[in-house]
């Protein structure tokens, strides 16, 4: 299994540029999710998915849009990126309800001009 | 919302030592408490949890403890090995739906030889 795979591992943008962040997992997980993790605040949770179909906010949504047409897949998109978005991205996966892990993907590195 | 609070930011030790780093949270219906480590440019990983009905648990070097009374747990590790320098975050959950996490702000932990 190659576990939770992200797309770019970095990736540049001018202000007002829109791009997705690719998110993807083979284990079959029923939840996902999107952290942005910025210096000294840790992993902070912008928008999860309880599977195909379901989608919600979590505590960073703003400026952020999320869809979960499959299980497999989780993209985070950018409509109008702003400075303020500059951090690494983290999509995360877990089999489903309860104090489950959480396996991450290896991050997306993005910066805002 | 939940609130985690951790300390310290930064930890020197030197090899052998024990570290210690501990955590605060807010919300009394928290009841799933995990550890991740994170090295320089991957995800972070979960290298302990506890849950809410035990005060402490033990994976051989590396111990956690809950007290649920003052809302606080900690990670203990010992005998500390220069492999162990990475940076820890504590995260709280209800263990509810997705089991979304809040995570402290981390410590970047460093074992010198």
């Amino acid at each position: 299994n190659a576990g939770v795979t992200q797309t770019p591992k970095f990736q540049v943008l001018k202000t007002g540029q829109s791009m997705t962040l690719q998110c993807a997992q083979d284990m079959n997980h029923e939840y996902m999710s999107w952290y942005r993790q910025d210096p000294g605040m840790g992993l902070r949770l912008i928008h999860y998915s309880v599977g195909a179909g379901i989608t919600d906010q979590g505590e960073v949504p703003n400026g952020y849009n999320v869809s979960r047409s499959t299980t497999e897949d989780f993209p985070l998109r950018l409509l109008s990126a702003a400075p303020s978005q500059t951090s690494v991205y983290f999509c995360a996966s877990t089999p489903g309800t309860g104090p489950y892990e959480q396996y991450f993907g290896p991050g997306t590195r993005l910066t805002v001009t | 919302g939940e609130n985690v609070e951790q300390h310290p930011s930064t930890l020197s030790v030197q090899e052998g030592d024990s570290a210690v780093i501990k955590c605060t949270y807010s919300d009394s219906a928290s009841n799933y408490f995990p550890w991740y480590k994170q090295e320089l440019g991957k995800g972070p990983q979960l290298i302990i949890d506890i849950r809410s009905n035990v005060g402490e648990k033990k994976d051989q070097r590396i111990a956690v403890t809950l007290n649920k009374t003052a809302k606080h747990f900690s990670l203990h590790i010992t005998e500390t090995q220069p492999e162990d320098s990475a940076v820890y975050f504590c995260a709280a959950s209800r263990g509810n739906a997705g089991n979304m996490l809040t995570f402290g702000g981390g410590t970047r932990l460093m074992v010198k030889p």
